[in-house]
């Protein structure tokens, strides 16, 4: 089981670019977590998603992110025209039900605005 | 929402004592407190968690307690090792928010050898 995969691991864009995150859940996993971690700082809550629907986005800013989990493939985290204060980490989480479990995080993906 | 604070924010302890963190919530609704453990670019790691049906919780040398009524629970490290030293984060979720976690800021444990 190659739990999951998040890529790229870090990624770099300059003001203004888009940037797309990607992650992978684990096998048998239909429910993705997507969080973001400022330096010293802990984990916010961003966006919930199952296959093809997104279940609670309350914690995404309401402009430039979005998120999506389709029928095939990875769930993607899209961040347009990025700004210095997207700089962070974002991880990825997935679990197996609706139920309240420990989640398996990615590697995550850190994002540098420059 | 729920609110997660996190004591101390810092923690150096000799190796081979014990350490603890102590971690406080607001919402009473609240029954599934995970701890991970995040070592320096590396991902969060979940280490033990507890619900609320519980009191207490081992796991070889950590043991996680909760209070209810007073609305905090603790992590306990016992016989600290320098593989110890990491950030370590307090979470909580309830029945009605999709399983989404709300963190602590995370306390840095230091073991000194």
């Amino acid at each position: 089981n190659a739990g999951v995969m998040q890529n790229p691991r870090h990624l770099v864009r300059r003001r203004g670019q888009e940037a797309r995150l990607r992650c992978s859940p684990m096998k048998g996993h239909s429910h993705v977590y997507w969080y973001r971690q400022l330096p010293e700082e802990g984990l916010k809550f961003m966006v919930y998603l199952q296959k093809e629907n997104i279940i609670d986005e309350s914690g995404m800013p309401k402009e430039r992110f979005s998120a999506e989990f389709p029928k095939e493939g990875p769930s993607i985290l899209r961040i347009q025209q990025v700004v210095r204060g997207d700089s962070a980490a974002y991880f990825c989480a997935s679990s197996p039900g609706a139920g309240n479990h420990g989640y398996t995080f990615g590697s995550g993906t850190r994002l540098t605005v420059v | 929402g729920e609110n997660v604070e996190q004591h101390p924010s810092t923690l150096s302890v000799q190796e081979g004592d014990s350490a603890v963190i102590k971690c406080t919530y607001s919402d009473s609704a609240s029954n599934y407190f995970p701890w991970y453990k995040q070592e320096l670019g590396k991902r969060p790691q979940l280490i033990i968690d507890i619900r609320s049906n519980v009191g207490e919780k081992k796991d070889q040398r950590i043991a996680v307690t909760l209070n209810k009524t007073a609305k905090h629970f603790s992590l306990h490290i016992t016989e600290t090792q320098p593989e110890d030293s990491a950030v370590y984060f307090c979470a909580a979720s309830n029945p009605y928010g999709n399983n989404r976690l709300a963190f602590g800021k995370g306390n840095q444990v230091v073991v000194i050898p």
